[in-house]
């Protein structure tokens, strides 16, 4: 069945360093999304890739699918206290079925 | 609008006990969604449905029975519960499977004893 791996699972960053968590899926993709989750808070979404090769950015992130459209990334610049959280990305293909990686939880150091 | 709303938010049971959980959405959605989120694991989908009446299986359905009797609302049913369902249960809900953006819930935390 459709994996979604994601890595690294931790990531320990000083404030003002730049991140990057990344996706691969075992099947073709047909969009992928971006997810972040605050402690002891629901997912909520950031933004949905459809295109190969596309690249989008929302301030200080910036998303990429892949060509083959089996991975993706999110790199965040000069990260602030308020990137903290667990950024997870998530895949469909034509089965409906929206499958998660295990996330990346961002830790802030000041 | 109240979004997507679950109940309860907190349960404990005995092993062996049933119960259902409530997923409730106000935004006409087709598609709703149940997910397990336990530490180190993600988010695991759980079971799913496409519109009102039809329900499928995710990667992990053993031990659940969900059902979808009215487009706004997804039950979640632990028949005999374990241990090893112990979990923060999110429910979510989307227009259609490829337009983005999953509406979560604010979970439920479910304690098996």
């Amino acid at each position: 069945g459709q994996q979604v791996m994601q890595i690294p699972q931790y990531q320990h960053v000083q404030e003002g360093e730049d991140f990057t968590t990344y996706c691969n899926s075992s099947t073709t993709l047909s969009n992928i999304q971006w997810y972040k989750q605050r402690p002891g808070g629901h997912p909520v979404f950031l933004i949905q890739l459809v295109k190969s090769g596309e690249v989008k950015k929302q301030k200080r992130l910036t998303f990429q699918f892949g060509e083959a459209k089996k991975n993706s990334s999110l790199h965040i610049t000069a990260t602030q206290t308020t990137d903290v959280g667990t950024y997870f990305c998530a895949g469909s293909n034509r089965d409906d079925k929206i499958i998660f990686g295990k996330g990346t939880r961002l830790h802030i150091l000041p | 609008n109240a979004g997507v709303t679950q109940t309860p938010k907190f349960r404990v049971l005995k092993t062996g006990q049933s119960m259902t959980l409530l997923c409730a959405q106000d935004m006409n959605h087709e598609y709703m969604y149940w997910y397990r989120q336990d530490p180190g694991m993600g988010l695991r989908l759980i079971h799913y449905s496409v519109g009102e009446g039809t329900t499928a299986k995710g990667e992990v359905p053993d031990g659940y029975n969900v059902s979808r009797l009215k487009k706004q609302n997804f039950l979640l049913g632990l028949e005999s519960a374990a241990p090893s369902q112990t979990s923060v249960y999110f429910c979510a809900s989307n227009r259609q499977v490829n337009t983005g953006e999953l509406f979560f819930g604010e979970g439920s935390r479910l304690t098996v004893l």
